[in-house]
């Protein structure tokens, strides 16, 4: 009866390289958001997947940021030559195809990403 | 440009009291309202939530009021436990197509002293 799974749980990077998140939704969740949460601030959208493609990356910016959710395996957020902004917990949330107008979204436990 | 706002960084009440989280917004697209509780080092949890056709909502101690006119919402918890102390976020998504984007407050911090 897992939940949505991250991983890993913190992440240390230093300037200039790549930040790899993984997300696994709950079983029977076809659907992954993925979050950013910068100090002090509330969650913020940064884009939502189904399986093998992107329906949404309207909150992500354009540069060095991607996603993807393939057929098989977990949702990847992919940071290349990560900045000290970039720092921030990662939540990934996964929801069921069939739960309505407003699917109830469930969340992991975050990837804390710390960039020196 | 905040479109959901809670403007108490935190909150301190007596276990058995009644604690009173609020949160506006300014986005009058949104129709669909839920409050998130987070514990230290784990996702959000979702606890309640409320359609704009409605201006309340009860679960066991947690009830949500809405006040559409005012754009303003609240939480109450009754009586309020020890173990309700966490982050509380409050979060919106609009009708239509993004419904699935939910856009959260900064988050109160409830302690509830024993």
């Amino acid at each position: 009866n897992a939940g949505v799974m991250q991983n890993p749980r913190h992440l240390v990077r230093r300037r200039g390289q790549e930040a790899r998140l993984r997300c696994s939704p709950m079983k029977g969740h076809s659907h992954v958001y993925w979050y950013r949460q910068l100090p002090e601030e509330g969650l913020k959208f940064m884009v939502y997947l189904q399986k093998e493609n992107i329906i949404d990356e309207s909150g992500m910016p354009k540069e060095r940021f991607s996603a993807e959710f393939p057929k098989e395996g977990p949702s990847i957020l992919r940071i290349q030559q990560v900045v000290r902004g970039d720092s921030a917990a990662y939540f990934c949330a996964s929801s069921s195809p069939t739960g309505g107008a407003h699917n109830e979204q469930f969340f992991g436990p975050g990837t804390r990403l710390t960039v020196l | 440009d905040q479109q959901v706002k809670q403007n108490s960084p935190s909150l301190s009440v007596q276990e058995g009291r009644i604690s009173i989280l609020n949160c506006d917004y300014t986005n009058s697209m949104f129709d669909y309202f839920l409050w998130y509780k987070k514990y230290p080092a784990e996702g959000p949890t979702f606890l309640i939530s409320i359609s704009s056709i409605k201006d309340k909502n009860e679960d066991g101690r947690f009830t949500v009021f809405l006040n559409k006119s005012a754009k303003h919402l609240s939480l109450h918890i009754v009586p309020s436990q020890p173990g309700d102390s966490a982050v509380y976020f409050c979060a919106a998504s609009g009708s239509g197509g993004s419904n699935y984007k939910l856009t959260f407050g900064k988050g109160t911090l409830l302690t509830v002293n024993p």
